[in-house]
């Protein structure tokens, strides 16, 4: 079975600075995908960054980036320039291609102070 | 845009009671799903289902059912309310193996 683990369960950053929030897994799945959800307080579930195993290549959306390091199983995901509006909780997330359902980790409170 | 739409954001029912939280997303997608929420926990897979009438148990079945009868529509059932099913319940749909799109939760607290 896998597992997703986020070791830091709320972290907090100054508007404008750089933050990184961290993610770890653990598969014998060669084929998977990784994510990073963001909840903002209205409870909406939101799709952050996508990355997918078989790509070298570390996604990037705008102020978001990952770094994917396939064989420590680490997926980290990076802030730059905090926004108040980035204030949320964090889920990282696996899926394998087989089962098709997400795995999450316990998420991460991220707080951007003014 | 995608929409998965949950019935009700909130709930209160009592111990003993069956509930019926309803999903319902309109982009044709196979696959559904029902999530729980609690603190510390992040999201726990309850059921998911590939296609109408078919359904898999997740990582947290027990004490729970669901019924998928039309494509956009999946249902999460508890047969008897106990209070350790007070919790945040989200529903999630995704076009095969891809990212999923969620409900906006339903926050079921049982009395």
């Amino acid at each position: 079975a896998q597992t997703v683990t986020q070791s830091q369960p709320e972290m907090s950053v100054q508007e404008a600075e750089t933050v990184t929030l961290s993610c770890t897994y653990d598969t014998s799945e060669n084929n998977y995908y990784l994510f990073w959800y963001k909840q903002p307080p209205s409870r909406q579930m939101i799709l952050v960054i996508r990355q997918e195993a078989y790509k070298q290549q570390n996604a990037t959306e705008n102020r978001f980036s990952v770094n994917f390091q396939k064989a420590a199983k680490s997926f980290s995901l990076k802030i730059s320039d905090s926004q108040l509006g980035d204030t949320a909780m964090y889920f990282c997330a696996f899926m394998d291609t087989g089962r098709r359902a997400l795995t999450f980790g316990s998420g991460t409170r991220l707080q951007v102070q003014p | 845009d995608v929409k998965v739409t949950q019935s009700s954001r909130y709930l209160v029912k009592r111990t003993g009671e069956k509930v019926f939280l309803e999903c319902v997303q309109d982009m044709d997608h196979e696959n559904m799903f029902w999530y729980r929420q609690d603190p510390g926990l992040g999201l726990r897979l309850i059921y998911f289902s590939y296609d109408v009438k078919m359904k898999e148990k997740g990582d947290i079945p027990e004490g729970y059912s669901v019924s998928r009868e039309k494509k956009e529509r999946f249902s999460l059932i508890l047969e008897s309310a106990s209070t350790n099913q007070t919790s945040m319940y989200l529903c999630a749909s995704s076009p095969r193996s891809t990212e999923a799109f969620f409900g906006q939760g339903t926050r079921l607290t049982v009395v």
